[in-house]
């Protein structure tokens, strides 16, 4: 069955710094990889999308990558600010249903001021 | 503009009792799932459904009903609730085919005692 992997340590930054989180899945190529982030008591919001033929996406001070090789998405956060700590979840589709979305454990980030 | 919205926001029951959370989308869309979070686990796929009149289960199905007799309402039953049933839930939407990203409610923390 597919699997996906999230580091389940907090990453701890300096405010400035770039974060960057790690997805790593296995047993399967999905067709996409979607981030989400999620803040203390609320639901995951949607952050990014990246497509298998895509290498690299970006929007503002985020950026994704997606190595089909690797079996690995970077989540990268630059000039990092202490508004940016919260929860990040990778999802992919269900090998069995593309309606289905998988998510990782997710990994929580901290950004100090 | 109100997106997923989930009632109640939180919940305590005994051991045994009953009770249905409520999910509503107002986006029209045709595909809604359910998910608990644990910690440590990340978000599991409890149920979801495809359109009204079609569900199916999810990866961790047991002590959960669902039915989807509109687009709009897809609630949650716990039949007979078990303090293993204590957890976030977590209603989600999404437009179905292709990448689109899913909507979240605010979730709704269960405790059984």
């Amino acid at each position: 069955s597919q699997k996906i992997e999230q580091n389940s340590e907090a990453l701890n930054i300096q405010e400035g710094k770039t974060a960057t989180l790690t997805c790593n899945y296995t047993n399967y190529s999905p067709a996409y990889l979607q981030w989400y982030r999620q803040d203390p008591g609320r639901g995951p919001v949607f952050l990014l999308l990246i497509r298998e033929n895509e290498k690299e996406k970006r929007k503002e001070r985020l950026k994704v990558t997606f190595d089909t090789t690797l079996k690995q998405s970077l989540f990268h956060i630059t000039a990092s600010q202490p508004a940016d700590s919260a929860t990040y979840l990778c999802a992919l589709p269900s090998m069995d249903s593309s309606y289905k979305l998988i998510f990782g454990s997710g990994t929580r980030l901290l950004v100090r001021p | 503009n109100a997106g997923v919205t989930q009632t109640p926001k939180f919940q305590v029951l005994k051991t045994g009792q009953s009770m249905t959370l409520q999910c509503a989308q107002d986006m029209n869309h045709e595909y809604m799932s359910w998910y608990r979070q644990d910690p440590g686990m990340g978000l599991r796929l409890i149920h979801y459904s495809v359109g009204a009149g079609i569900t199916d289960q999810g990866e961790v199905p047991n002590g959960y009903n669902v039915s989807r007799s509109t687009t709009e309402d897809f609630p949650l039953r716990l039949l007979s609730a078990a303090p293993s049933q204590t957890s976030v839930y977590f209603c989600a939407s999404r437009q179905t085919g292709g990448d689109t990203e899913a909507f979240f409610g605010q979730g709704t923390r269960l405790t059984v005692v």
